[in-house]
């Protein structure tokens, strides 16, 4: 089946660190986001790309940057780690002309922890 | 920019209640609004939206209502079972992008 994936699925990692965060997709969709998910925030949004050479700034850009290296990879750099940017982050695909409107498919997430 | 107000945080009903979770928007562009259920330790999954030319919208047990002059959204689950139990996010989008904006969410608990 089609699907989103990541990787790490898990990672713990010191404040300063440079860290990257891989997504992977098998959809066939032009659309792609990094969503984070902190308890009680719900999912706010990164960066988001609508094709190979489209990159946008979400609601909470500050201290992430990405790269659309393919249609189908998407990869979000934490350049230096900080504790508050410990969270949970999705992943995301669509297509605007499905079925539901641009439904967002998303990753099974990377659980990140900066010490 | 768009902000979606989620209410409550946390619900906790018995098994065969009914029940509702409510949310509002800001932006009187956004016409779709989607709901996405996440189990615990799962994705969010799209379990049923609407759009903004249609005030209702059923299925199986599940329905959503949308109020455009007041600009509020809302979800209704009957006869809820255990396997309803995870948190709920509503979403507003608006035509163009349709990039979703999220709620904070709602755990809702169904005890046997």
């Amino acid at each position: 089946d089609a699907d989103v994936t990541q990787t790490p699925r898990n990672r713990i990692t010191k404040t300063g660190k440079r860290i990257m965060l891989e997504c992977s997709q098998t959809k066939g969709h032009d659309r792609m986001y990094w969503y984070r998910q902190d308890p009680g925030l719900g999912l706010r949004l990164i960066y988001y790309s609508f094709d190979v050479k489209d990159i946008n700034k979400g609601e909470i850009s500050d201290g992430y940057s990405v790269s659309r290296q393919a249609q189908a990879k998407f990869s979000l750099s934490l350049e230096s780690a900080i504790p508050n940017q410990t969270a949970l982050y999705f992943c995301a695909t669509s297509d605007p002309q499905g079925y539901r409107i641009n439904e967002q498919f998303f990753g099974p997430g990377t659980r990140l922890t900066v010490l | 920019g768009e902000n979606v107000e989620q209410h409550p945080s946390t619900l906790s009903v018995q098994e065969g209640d009914s029940a509702v979770i409510k949310c509002t928007y800001s932006d009187s562009a956004s016409n779709y609004f989607p709901w996405y259920k996440q189990e615990l330790g799962k994705r969010p999954q799209l379990i049923i939206d609407i759009r903004s030319n249609v005030g209702e919208k059923k299925d199986q047990r599940i329905a959503v209502t949308l109020n455009k002059t007041a600009k509020h959204f809302s979800l209704h689950i009957t006869e809820t079972q255990p396997e309803d139990s995870a948190v709920y996010f509503c979403a507003a989008s608006p035509g163009g992008s349709y990039i979703p904006t999220f709620g904070r969410g709602t755990s809702l608990i169904v005890h046997p």
